[in-house]
């Protein structure tokens, strides 16, 4: 199975400051890589699918990139509702469907 | 409006049985794949079984095939996740997901969960 290794585990950061999420795959997944972001006691929502293609009513301060083994999720500009932890989660290799560890983004 | 609800879930005997529904509502299960995916208290996500929209092909994780069947009632809008010899590694929120297409694995919206708890 595809093993997704997320980094770092935890990022803290301020409002106003830019998150770099990596993910990186055991082996090739192409571009089908997804972002998902949970808050406590909340389902993950997509933000991002195909490592680039933003969801609906995702804002434009997020955004994906990569291809192959390792991708990346940035926000642009924290805001207070983005601390969160996010995951990705491949599809190109399936089943099973995988997802990486998560990566928390914390309130400095 | 795309909605998921969740029900069935709660405190069984390892050995025990369930059975989870979802609900759904703004789509019809004919034109989507369905997932199933949990998360264990504290813990990631994992996928756990995904039936395709089109012929209602079945797929499992290592974890649970054998123990576990997904189906589906377009009639009914209802998808089920029956859930046998259940241990304490199977506790988790199982969570719902709709597809964004018939086969295709994107992972477009997710019911709020349904708590399972396996304990004597």
């Amino acid at each position: 199975e595809v093993v997704l290794t997320q980094s770092p585990a935890t990022l803290s950061l301020s409002p106003g400051e830019k998150a770099t999420l990596s993910c990186r795959a055991s082996e090739s997944v192409d571009r089908y890589l997804a972002w998902f972001q949970q808050k406590p006691g909340q389902a993950p929502r997509l933000l991002i699918s195909d490592a680039s293609n933003r969801a609906t009513g995702i804002p434009d301060r997020f955004s994906g990139s990569g291809f192959g083994t390792d991708f990346t999720l940035a926000i642009s500009s924290l805001e207070p509702e983005d601390f969160a932890v996010y995951y990705c989660q491949q599809r190109k290799i399936w089943p099973p469907l995988t997802f990486g560890g998560g990566t928390k983004v914390e309130l400095k | 409006e795309v909605q998921l609800l969740e029900s069935g879930g709660g405190l069984v005997q390892p050995g025990g049985s369930l059975r989870l529904s979802c609900v759904v509502s703004g789509f019809t299960l004919r034109k989507y794949a369905m997932s199933w995916v949990r998360q264990a208290p504290g813990k990631g996500l994992e996928w756990v079984s995904a039936i395709s929209g089109s012929d209602e092909t079945t797929f499992y994780s290592d974890s649970v095939k054998g123990r576990f069947t997904i189906s589906r009632d377009i009639s009914e809008d209802t998808l089920t996740l029956q859930m046998n010899s259940l241990t304490s590694a199977d506790t988790a929120v199982y969570y719902c997901v709709k597809a964004s297409t018939q086969t295709n694995m994107i992972l477009e919206y997710w019911g709020q969960g349904t708590l399972i708890t396996v304990s004597s």
